[in-house]
């Protein structure tokens, strides 16, 4: 079945520093690719997204490209702040089915 | 404001006592998820309901259960809790199926198993 994996976490960055994180997927078909964070006592929350072969999803400085070549959409962010600090979950769908998620990515920004 | 709401945050139960989340949503949504999710684990999908048709996951334990009495409330009940149940479990709407982006998610309940 669809796949997500993501790198292990947790990750620990100074402000300003660059963020990427990895996920690659094994999936049937096309599937559309996503990010979702998860700030501390908070939901899941809709981060970008991508639904075909080389979109760039983006918002809030973050940015990830889909990738069919390497079936990989890394998460990247250029100057990350504290308040980024948060899980970050890859998950993608094909057709309608429903979200399959990664493992999730702990991030932990420090002034 | 629209919202999918979760009850209770934190639930203790005992190994083995039936217990019921219960999650609500005000969008109007006509598809409703149920995920589990253990520590530094993928949340797995239970069963997802789309409006009244029930679609139970092939690996979810016949321990789990749902029920979906209306378009706002659905309910996940574990009939005989064990250690290995205790988790993380969220409920998501969207207003269809195939709409990842359009997941809202509640803010999830904590299970503990004594």
């Amino acid at each position: 079945g669809d796949s997500v994996t993501q790198m292990e976490g947790p990750v620990t960055l100074s402000e300003e520093a660059f963020l990427t994180i990895n996920c690659t997927y094994t999936a049937t078909g096309y599937p559309s690719l996503f990010w979702y964070v998860q700030y501390p006592g908070e939901g899941l929350q809709l981060l970008l997204k991508a639904t075909k072969a080389d979109d760039k999803g983006s918002n809030k400085g973050f940015e990830a490209t889909y990738r069919k070549e390497t079936t990989s959409f890394h998460l990247e962010k250029g100057s990350v702040q504290v308040s980024d600090s948060a899980v970050y979950f890859c998950a993608l769908h094909s057709g309608n089915t429903p979200l399959v998620f990664g493992k999730g990515t702990r991030l932990s920004v420090i002034a | 404001d629209a919202m999918v709401i979760q009850n209770p945050r934190y639930q203790v139960t005992q190994f083995g006592k039936p217990v019921t989340l219960s999650c609500s949503q005000t969008l109007n949504h006509n598809v409703m998820y149920w995920y589990q999710q253990k520590s530094s684990q993928a949340p797995k999908l239970l069963f997802h309901y789309y409006d009244k048709d029930f679609n139970n996951e092939a690996d979810t334990p016949d321990n789990f259960q749902s029920r979906r009495p209306n378009t706002s409330f659905c309910f996940l009940d574990i009939r005989s809790p064990g250690l290995g149940d205790a988790a993380m479990y969220l409920c998501a709407t969207s207003r269809d199926l195939g709409e990842g982006g359009g997941y809202t998610f509640g803010s999830g309940t904590r299970l503990t198993v004594v």
